[in-house]
């Protein structure tokens, strides 16, 4: 069963925008990952958030997470047409396995 | 170095036929994982190896799947008589940590 729920499903945006994904879950967690896959095969691992950290940049990304809330957003600065992917929110719990979210589909045209 | 590789990259299969799909990870790593994804979905978590042991089959879903993996390296997935509900993107991970997972490109499975 999917753990995280993102949010939006879908979102469009145009070059040099922000684009802001959000992710929800429903269990305590270890971290909280998000994941980058193109055109339907491999994902490539973005960042990892600790259960304990509340705010972790990464270039034009930038993660929060808010374990009260059981939520976490990811936020790509000045997207380029190269941004256009899925990305999913993945979470750590007690076991080694990654439960992922439903995935966000962000498309930035120029 | 090399990354994980998976192969083959599609299949096309028969229904009731059976299938047999390879994942080869980044050596020295010790967990392996595999992943179903149907078209415009999530990720399914399916089972899970810490060397050669599978602590975790919980995403298995139903007696027709089963994955070996030998010499902590390379790992397979097999389903038997296949059915069209078993087409979808599987995916192969690998990690040394409980942390970042390190994915293949994924085998193409279409079920005719």
């Amino acid at each position: 069963s999917q753990q995280g729920e993102e949010d939006p499903q879908a979102l469009s945006i145009q070059e040099g925008e922000n684009a802001t994904m959000n992710c929800s879950y429903k269990t305590s967690i270890n971290n909280l990952q998000w994941y980058r896959q193109n055109s339907g095969r491999g994902l490539v691992h973005l960042i990892l958030i600790r259960s304990n950290e509340r705010e972790k940049h990464s270039g034009r990304l930038r993660v929060t997470l808010d374990t009260s809330k059981k939520s976490s957003s990811l936020l790509i600065t000045a997207s380029r047409a190269a941004d256009t992917a899925s990305y999913f929110c993945a979470t750590v719990g007690t076991a080694s396995k990654l439960t992922f979210g439903t995935g966000t589909r962000l498309q930035v045209t120029l | 170095g090399a990354g994980v590789s998976q192969s083959p990259s599609n299949k096309v299969t028969e229904k009731g036929k059976d299938v047999e799909l390879r994942c080869d990870p980044i050596s020295g790593h010790t967990a392996l994982y595999w992943y179903r994804q149907r078209l415009g979905q999530g990720l399914e978590f399916l089972i899970y190896f810490q060397g050669n042991s599978a602590p975790d089959k919980s995403g298995l879903p139903s007696d027709r799947f089963s994955a070996e993996r030998t010499g902590e390296s390379v790992s397979t997935l097999t389903i038997q008589r296949t059915q069209q509900e078993d087409s979808a993107v599987y995916l192969c991970a690998s990690s040394t940590t409980r942390y970042e997972q390190y994915f293949g490109p994924g085998t193409r499975l279409t079920v005719t």
